[in-house]
């Protein structure tokens, strides 16, 4: 099955300044893969994601890369802001249908300070 | 809509009682999965759905959980007898049908479960 690595584990940065969470996968058929961020004691929010046929998205100050051939993806945060920090989770899939279970990663937790 | 509905919000119990969790997903949504999130295992996947049968529960740690979706708006988790190291916060979350819906799973509040 699929297995996804995270790094860091934690990240503290100054506000202001850029932060970058990475991801590693196993699986070459994965084709999807959603960023969430979870704030304390609440639930897990999608903030972006990218499918295999893209290699890079932009929202605002998030930014995705997809490296397809390294299997890696990456989240980047520009102009960190005190509310951006939470723990932050990748993920990836292959599927639809029967086959559409996320596979997460071990989470980043982000501090930013001021 | 109201999103992903799950209750309780917070669960004590003692060791060996029966713990049932309960989730109603975003109408319209045929898609349902069960998460475990805990310190030590981060973000688990226990069990889901679609179309209100089970396709994977190859993450149900063992005998003790079982999950039902009796219908396309609810869906329970029930361990019995629950143990300490149940103790976790499960998430029920939901996701639109195939093809052409987002592929965003939306996720319940979640219900802290601690077994004294």
């Amino acid at each position: 099955g699929e297995n996804v690595e995270q790094h860091p584990s934690t990240l503290s940065v100054q506000e202001g300044d850029s932060a970058v969470i990475k991801c590693t996968y196993s699986d070459s058929a994965s084709n999807y893969f959603p960023w969430y961020k979870q704030e304390l004691g609440k639930r897990p929010q999608l903030i972006i994601d990218i499918r295999s046929n893209v290699g890079e998205k932009k929202d605002q100050r998030i930014a995705v890369t997809l490296n397809k051939t390294a299997k890696h993806f990456s989240l980047h945060i520009t102009e960190t802001q005190p509310e951006d920090s939470a723990v932050y989770f990748c993920a990836a899939t292959w599927g639809t249908g029967t086959a559409s279970k996320l596979t997460f990663g071990t989470g980043t937790r982000l501090q930013v300070t001021l | 809509d109201a999103g992903v509905i799950q209750s309780p919000r917070h669960e004590v119990t003692e060791m060996g009682q029966e713990v049932t969790l309960r989730c109603k997903p975003i109408s319209g949504h045929d898609y349902l999965f069960w998460y475990r999130q805990t310190m030590m295992r981060g973000l688990e996947l226990l069990i889901y759905f679609n179309n209100n049968v089970p396709i994977d529960d190859s993450g149900m740690p063992e005998d003790r959980f079982s999950a039902k979706m009796p219908n396309a708006s609810f869906s329970t988790l029930k361990i019995q007898p629950s143990e300490p190291r149940d103790s976790a916060v499960y998430f029920c979350a939901s996701r639109g049908p195939d093809p052409g819906a987002p592929r965003e799973q939306f996720f319940g509040p979640g219900t802290r479960l601690t077994v004294l």
